[in-house]
């Protein structure tokens, strides 16, 4: 099993610009996460979709937006992108039931 | 509202034991985690407590679960060069979400 892939790992935007974080899990998980990652600021929720065919905003959702494509599948959009979202990206999926999560390995998001 | 707290730094000697506190808000949380996260990578969980029991013990880990005072802890024994990291507690939530403290970065001195 590769767990949780994300693509790419390193992105250089400059502003304006649009891009797809693309996520993908094959542990038959049913929730998937997105989480962006900032210095002194831990793991902040941006959307997360419990099932396939929905999703929910999280806790900084603004400037973003996301499609659960299938089961495996989970992307994020910046259709325009700022410097403050100049940031490492993590997807996730957890177990249902205990709800622990699996993370992929972070996206390297650099907005100039 | 829901909130996890938790020390921003921890400093060691190698063979010590490390102690890492977190409390949390929300008392219906059914679950608590920890997770390890190391330089360049994705958070990887190390272990979790059912929010019935008050201590699980994984090896070199043990996790103390303090219900009342809403205070979790982890404690790594014979701490090693290689558990530097920055830890992560969190509490699972309504609708299968998790909050995640800021994290603890553990620094083991040899």
């Amino acid at each position: 099993n590769a767990g949780v892939t994300q693509t790419p790992k390193f992105q250089v935007l400059k502003t304006g610009q649009s891009m797809t974080l693309q996520c993908a899990q094959d542990m038959n998980h049913n929730s998937m996460y997105w989480y962006r990652q900032d210095p002194g600021m831990g793991l902040r929720l941006i959307y997360y979709s419990a099932s396939e065919g929905t999703t929910d905003k999280g806790e900084v959702p603004n400037g973003y937006n996301v499609s659960r494509l299938n089961k495996r599948e989970f992307s994020l959009r910046l259709e325009s992108a700022a410097p403050s979202q100049t940031s490492v990206y993590f997807c996730a999926s957890s177990v249902q039931g205990t709800d622990e999560q699996y993370f992929g390995p972070g996206t390297r998001l650099t907005v100039t | 509202g829901e909130d996890v707290e938790q020390s921003l730094f921890l400093s060691v000697r190698e063979g010590d034991s490390s102690v890492i506190n977190c409390t949390y808000t929300d008392s219906s949380s059914t679950y608590l985690y920890w997770y390890k996260q190391e330089p360049g990578a994705g958070l990887q969980l190390l272990t979790y407590i059912f929010s019935n029991m008050d201590m699980k013990q994984d090896q070199r880990l043990t996790v103390l679960l303090n219900k009342k005072d809403k205070h979790l802890s982890l404690r790594i024994a014979d701490t090693q060069t290689g558990d530097s990291a920055i830890y992560f507690c969190a509490e699972n939530t309504n609708a299968g979400k998790s909050t995640f403290g800021d994290g603890t970065t553990l620094t083991v001195k040899p």
